[in-house]
């Protein structure tokens, strides 16, 4: 089993709908990320959570809000999704312990129509 | 403005060759620097990292190269496979700040057979 799982894989929504897109991982791993990946613009980071009570916004967190449920949890929002907000979103998680070092879920393809 | 940048978006090598993959930034601050990999509708995945007090650091096929006084970084593959076809980030962390990646574009290879 894979060990940073993200639902839904794909999305197709309309622009004003609220989206939630989850990652759950098994990896014990106490920080959680949220980015979005645009071509030519590499990974832009969103929002990160370094504990469950900690929750902080990234480089570009406007239209966007999180939720850390569990330290296994971490779920994004677009509370109202506009078109460009379409694209590829990638959770991750890391260990401090284990340097720099970030492990990623498989992607969730988003499209705002 | 990017912090990270890959200058190439794409680069296509004959299998066998070596490939190199340029990475350049501007924040002196970076201090460790990672190479991930990522593959069609999946999560990208660690290659290599190299620390700002090294100057190259090698893993079988891969070798990444620091050049701290041009802030320029690269990555070598010899030799090439078709299996090394993805696409490849550079990314950066300064003063090891709670693994805070800044990522680059991406540049895509192509190892053709």
């Amino acid at each position: 089993d894979a060990d940073v799982t993200q639902t839904p894989r794909n999305r197709i929504t309309k622009t004003g709908k609220r989206i939630m897109l989850e990652c759950s991982q098994t990896k014990g791993h106490d920080r959680m990320y949220w980015y979005r990946q645009d071509p030519g613009l590499g990974l832009r980071l969103i929002y990160y959570s370094f504990d469950v009570k900690d929750i902080n916004k990234g480089e570009i967190s406007d239209g966007y809000s999180v939720s850390r449920q569990a330290q296994a949890k971490f779920s994004l929002s677009l509370e109202s999704a506009i078109p460009n907000q379409t694209a590829l979103y990638f959770c991750a998680t890391s260990d401090p312990g284990l340097a720099d070092e970030q492990f990623f879920g498989p992607g969730t393809r988003l499209t705002v129509l | 403005d990017q912090q990270v940048k890959q200058n190439s978006p794409s680069l296509s090598v004959q299998e066998g060759r070596i490939s190199i993959l340029n990475c350049d930034y501007t924040n002196s601050m970076f201090d460790y620097f990672l190479w991930y990999k990522k593959y069609p509708a999946e999560g990208p995945t660690f290659l290599i990292s190299i620390s700002s007090i090294k100057d190259k650091n090698e893993d079988g096929r891969f070798t990444v190269f620091l050049n701290k006084s041009a802030k320029h970084l690269s990555l070598h593959i010899v030799p090439s496979q078709p299996g090394d076809s993805a696409v490849y980030f550079c990314a950066a962390d300064k003063n090891n700040a709670g693994n805070m990646l800044t990522f680059g574009g991406g540049t895509r290879l192509m190892v053709k057979p």
